[in-house]
């Protein structure tokens, strides 16, 4: 089974500054990733990074990195330089690589000030 | 044009009518999968199909049920709707290679319960 808990039900941040979203998860797989998925107000569910658990190495998408503590089952979020399109609910989540059911965590809203 | 369409985008219905929710995808994945958005919640799974003889239930599969017309067409059924049947419906694709899954989420389906 898994487990994945967001909890800051809402965050914000200035424009071109960085924020940190946290996530942390249990699993009982063996084999598995971590995602976090951004929605907008147009509620289309965008991928915004992944990160294979057996990856030692940080994922980072341009703006977009995770920092993944294993050990700690925390998968936390830091966006760079934040911009006004990044507001928009984000959601964390786990998958086991053998099959394809998500969890999601709860979702945190993050806010963007001009 | 999309790659994975959602029909119908909002829906308003009462107490104890049947209502079908539609999803197709011309990404040419096998599986298949419907999840419900509620606040505070996250996704959460109803249910999956890995290919069109193979369908399961996911965590809250309660209420609904399924039919994977084709590989390209997975539908939702409320029976009988009731109103904490209200939410954001999502259907999903993916497409498994070897330790790869990422899922592809529709549009969205707001249903509405009275």
């Amino acid at each position: 089974a898994q487990t994945v808990t967001q909890s800051q039900p809402e965050m914000s941040v200035q424009e071109a500054e960085t924020v940190t979203l946290s996530c942390t998860y249990d699993t009982s797989e063996s084999d598995y990733y971590l995602f976090w998925y951004k929605q907008p107000p147009s509620r289309q569910m965008i991928l915004v990074i992944r990160q294979e658990a057996y990856k030692q190495q940080n994922a980072t998408e341009n703006r977009f990195s995770v920092n993944f503590q294993k050990a700690a089952k925390s998968f936390s979020l830091k966006i760079s330089d934040s911009q006004l399109g990044d507001a928009a609910m984000y959601f964390c989540g786990t998958g086991g690589t053998s099959y394809g059911k998500l969890t999601f965590g709860q979702g945190t809203i993050l806010t963007v000030h001009p | 044009d999309a790659d994975v369409t959602q029909t119908p985008r909002n829906r308003i219905t009462k107490t104890g009518k049947r209502i079908m929710l539609e999803c197709s995808q011309t990404k040419g994945h096998d599986r298949m999968y419907w999840y419900r958005q509620d606040p505070g919640l996250g996704l959460r799974l109803i249910y999956y199909s890995f290919d069109v003889k193979d369908i399961n239930k996911g965590e809250i599969s309660d209420g609904y049920s399924v039919s994977r017309q084709a590989q390209a067409k997975f539908s939702l059924s409320l029976e009988s709707a009731i109103p904490n049947q209200t939410a954001l419906y999502f259907c999903a694709t993916s497409d498994f290679q070897g330790s790869t899954d990422t899922q592809y989420f529709g549009p969205g389906t707001r249903l509405t319960v009275l």
